[in-house]
């Protein structure tokens, strides 16, 4: 069964870079031709979807966030990382990550971790 | 701004069936996925490509699509069905996801 698990520091200051990082078991991050993403949820908002890293490494972001975020993977320790920097209180929110349910179905987000609470303040 | 739209708010009478929809022009080109979200929770993928659910899910959910338009049906709603639900899809570039607005969904 696959797994994913969101850990970050909780708060972040005013134009600082967010760090997360999503383990992930039950599954290879390298292997399988999947896709690999972070979504967001400002409280009592909607879901935005921030950026994807395929099983290669390849990366695709959503272009609404300017360039601020990189996503990453360390093989070793079978994580995935979401950095985003500059940050405002705008990006105070839920962030999860999740997985593909299907290298068929991609964008089709099956698997999620149950999503860490970031607030941005000073 | 998301490229999909949903009502933000439908009910339904115990035992009814409603139908949910998502717009968007992508969504001539790619079929739209479903998710259920409760309270403090994480999404859960109920509805993906033409019409199926992931194992366990009941059956009383189904998903369609026509024109720039997909829906979710729940048909026999259950008190368990309240929730937000939201669709998502790629952009009308193809390379991005995209979610829609969300629709809370209230059984009375």
């Amino acid at each position: 069964q696959v797994q994913l698990q969101e850990s970050g520091p909780g708060l972040v200051k005013p134009s600082q870079t967010l760090s997360l990082t999503c383990t992930v078991s039950g599954a290879s991050i390298t292997s399988g031709f999947y896709y690999w993403s972070w979504i967001r949820q400002p409280a009592g908002q909607g879901l935005e979807w921030i950026g994807r890293m395929y099983t290669d490494g390849t990366t695709t972001y959503n272009p609404s966030l300017r360039g601020r975020v990189t996503i990453s993977v360390d093989t070793s320790k079978s994580q995935f990382s979401l950095n985003l920097r500059s940050v405002t209180a705008a990006d105070t929110a839920v962030y999860f990550c999740a997985r593909d349910i299907g290298a068929s179905f991609p964008g089709s987000f099956g698997y999620w971790g149950q999503g860490t609470l970031i607030t941005v303040s000073s | 701004s998301s490229e999909l739209t949903q009502d933000p708010a439908v009910s339904v009478a115990l035992g009814q069936t409603v139908r949910i929809t998502c717009q968007g022009d992508s969504l001539r080109r790619y079929y739209a996925s479903w998710y259920q979200q409760k309270p403090g929770q994480a999404p859960v993928l109920i509805i993906y490509g033409k019409n199926n659910r992931p194992s366990g899910f009941p059956d009383r959910f189904s998903g369609s699509s026509s024109g720039n338009t997909a829906s979710l049906t729940i048909t026999g709603a259950q008190a368990e069905d309240e929730a937000d639900y939201y669709c998502n899809s790629r952009d009308s570039s193809g390379n991005l996801y995209v979610f829609g607005t969300g629709t809370k969904v209230t059984v009375l």
